[in-house]
């Protein structure tokens, strides 16, 4: 089936630093939708969006999707320990069913 | 908040046994899912339901089946575990008009 493609596949940071990671399509994406796992966790739903070019904020997480609806990112401030995880896009087919396909994710770690 | 509660977290079973993975949400929520994450692989879907009684098959279907007698249950079914099996269950459910999933805590299954 279709699938998103993510990268980083892994980023390591200090905290108080940036992080982004990235979601990229070869087709046009009705939506897309973003997850946090936390270590031993289960996936958690951050957000989705819909419209192109929409940028979406909470807190010091910013979302973003393509003009071309191709492309999402995810990018954190000033990171923190609690931002620890595994972060997924999602891709969600249109119709009646709703299923989603999921990036691999980017593990994020954090050094205090 | 919805709860998606699976009755296991911690499985054993050996090769051959027939298992069963129970799933049940408690927001009448339409849409359910199963999906298995493993290192590397990322999650994928095994099979998921958009209503009663319906199901679909997701990418891995292959070796396992599903069961939909009443809106809040979803159970997965291994006809007869093998050690190929061993991975991480996760069961999600959403709106029948999509939107996000809710994940349970996951059934961690080994097949020994």
């Amino acid at each position: 089936g279709q699938q998103v493609m993510q990268i980083p596949q892994y980023q390591h940071v200090q905290e108080g630093e940036d992080f982004t990671t990235y979601c990229n399509s070869s087709t046009t994406l009705s939506n897309i939708q973003w997850y946090k796992q936390r270590p031993g966790g289960h996936p958690v739903f951050l957000i989705q969006l819909v419209k192109s070019g929409e940028v979406k904020k909470q807190k010091r997480l910013t979302f973003q999707f393509g003009e071309a609806k191709k492309n999402s990112s995810l990018h954190i401030t000033a990171t923190q320990t609690t931002d620890v995880g595994t972060y997924f896009c999602a891709e969600q087919s249109g119709g009646s069913n709703y299923k989603l396909t999921f990036g691999k994710g980017t593990l994020l770690t954090v050094n205090p | 908040d919805v709860k998606v509660t699976q009755s296991s977290r911690y499985l054993v079973k050996r090769t051959g046994e027939k298992v069963f993975l129970e799933c049940v949400q408690d927001m009448d929520h339409e849409n359910m899912f199963w999906y298995r994450q493993d290192p590397g692989l990322g999650l994928r879907l095994i099979y998921f339901s958009y209503d009663v009684k319906m199901k679909e098959k997701g990418d891995i279907p292959e070796g396992y089946s599903v069961s939909r007698e009443k809106k809040e249950r979803f159970s997965l079914i291994l006809e007869s575990a093998s050690t190929n099996q061993t991975s991480m269950y996760l069961c999600a459910s959403s709106l029948g008009t999509g939107g996000g999933y809710t994940f349970g805590s996951g059934t961690r299954l080994t097949v020994v």
